[in-house]
């Protein structure tokens, strides 16, 4: 059973275009994450919610927007694609109110933007 | 969140246990040392976390210093499947939980 899934695994799109990448979590977590990887590898936090209410948001472009229908999903939705954000997307997610939980990631989400 | 300082590779022969320092000398004292890895491109894979003890379970044991300056990840008997890059954070007990993650240490397990 996939704890933190991630669709697509591949994505490559034109600069410019609108795409969305989605996660899904069935571990029953109340906090999901978005974090960006780069091609120097640096992993980066990008956005938090912890049941369906944004809780981190590090001043990432306001291209990206990140969307939780419900506390097992959060997706994220990116306008007008740049070079720069070609990377790879990881999801992630962890059980609310504990101070030492642990997060569980995806598989990730190679983005290429051409 | 202290900033995490970690060798940027280390080679350790199959069998034999791998050693990986972090040093956090600004860790506060509601910040936990927490250890993942990251096989190839894969998502982050948690390892183990502590606050002052030691810590130990199936994949691996944390030494923490006394002073928690610095800590040790112990994989006590490498095998090829190892061969990871392995990231130490240091991440607050309150607030937003959120890790930041540092270049971490890439290791190679050789056969």
């Amino acid at each position: 059973d996939t704890a933190v899934s991630q669709t697509p695994k591949y994505l490559v799109t034109q600069m410019g275009n609108d795409k969305s990448i989605k996660c899904e979590q069935n571990l029953g977590h109340d906090t999901m994450y978005w974090y960006k990887q780069d091609s120097k590898k640096f992993l980066k936090i990008m956005f938090s919610y912890n049941n369906k209410e944004l809780i981190i948001n590090e001043t990432v472009p306001n291209r990206f927007s990140p969307k939780s229908p419900d506390k097992a999903h959060l997706n994220l939705h990116i306008n007008s694609l740049e070079l720069g954000d070609s990377a790879v997307y990881f999801c992630a997610s962890s059980p609310e109110g504990l101070a030492d939980n642990e997060q569980f990631f995806g598989p990730g989400t190679r983005l290429t933007v051409l | 969140d202290a900033k995490t300082t970690q060798p940027t590779s280390m080679d350790c022969a199959e069998g034999r246990a791998a050693n990986l320092p972090c040093n956090h000398s600004t860790i506060s004292g509601n910040e936990y040392v927490y250890w993942y890895r990251q096989i190839h491109s894969q998502g982050p894979q948690y390892i183990i976390h502590g606050l002052k003890n030691n810590e130990t379970n199936e994949m691996a044991s944390l030494i923490i210093t006394e002073d928690r300056k610095s800590s040790t990840l112990i994989l006590p008997h490498a095998t090829l499947r190892d061969t990871a890059v392995y990231y130490c954070i240091a991440r607050q007990s309150s607030g937003t939980y959120k890790y930041i993650f540092g270049t971490g240490t890439r290791l190679k397990v050789l056969a």
